[in-house]
């Protein structure tokens, strides 16, 4: 079965650090661009982050570029998402996304974990 | 960033009704677009790619349709399991963006 298995989420307090893992199973996990995709209580959608297939490109969204870092470690078929300097509007559920089709850097998502919350509160 | 826009925000139908569900990117996106529909308390399931390609196991009363900067998502006869809220993602350029959202209720 495709699998992604998110997990690290916690309670942190604003200027704290946090690290989020996804586990995935089933599919060639090296052979695919990965996004961390995140949900803010009673929001949308934002995508955060990507990272190419052996790691050595990686993209952010401007709310977060200097404060995460996505990487991967495709021996253990794994994505990680390292979050520094949180503050409250990074509360949200992050959510661990393939991109539909391998060969595109950009594409619809078509396996999704079922997140992990990440609560910023004093 | 390519800015989504939805409408409505909410819609409210029936089983069996026909529902359309409007999506409006800031800029062309060709056919680089998507749609998800999510449940409370689940992550999001990709309903349509490619602007109107049905993902495999979604039923056929799903289809899309559009290309440059409007589309549309339409389900021809509501079924119970399809109350969902339903969101539009362009895949054009980073970062990939979506919607607001669509709340399909009864």
């Amino acid at each position: 079965e495709v699998q992604l298995v998110e997990s690290g989420g916690n309670l942190v307090q604003p200027g704290g650090s946090l690290r989020l893992s996804c586990a995935a199973s089933g599919f060639a996990f090296s052979t695919y661009w990965m996004y961390w995709v995140r949900q803010a209580p009673g929001k949308g959608l934002e995508c955060v982050a990507n990272i190419n297939q052996d790691g050595s490109a990686e993209y952010y969204v401007d709310s977060v570029k200097g404060r995460f870092t996505i990487s991967r470690d495709n021996v253990k078929n794994s994505l990680y998402l390292q979050l520094n300097s949180l503050s409250d509007e990074d509360t949200a559920v992050y959510f661990c996304a393939r991109v539909f089709r391998p060969q595109f850097r950009m594409d619809a998502f078509d396996v999704w974990g079922h997140g992990t919350m990440v609560t910023v509160s004093s | 960033d390519i800015q989504m826009t939805q409408s409505p925000s909410s819609v409210s139908a029936s089983v069996g009704d026909r529902v359309t569900i409007t999506c409006r990117a800031s800029q062309d996106i060709n056919n680089w677009l998507a749609w998800y529909q999510e449940k409370p308390g689940k992550a999001p399931k990709l309903v349509i790619y490619a602007a109107s390609s049905l993902q495999s196991g979604v039923p056929l009363r799903f289809s899309g349709s559009g290309s440059g900067t409007d589309f549309t998502l339409t389900i021809s006869s509501l079924q119970p399991e399809d109350f969902a809220t339903y969101y539009c993602q362009q895949a054009n350029s980073f970062p990939p963006t979506f919607g607001p959202g669509t709340k399909v209720e009864i």
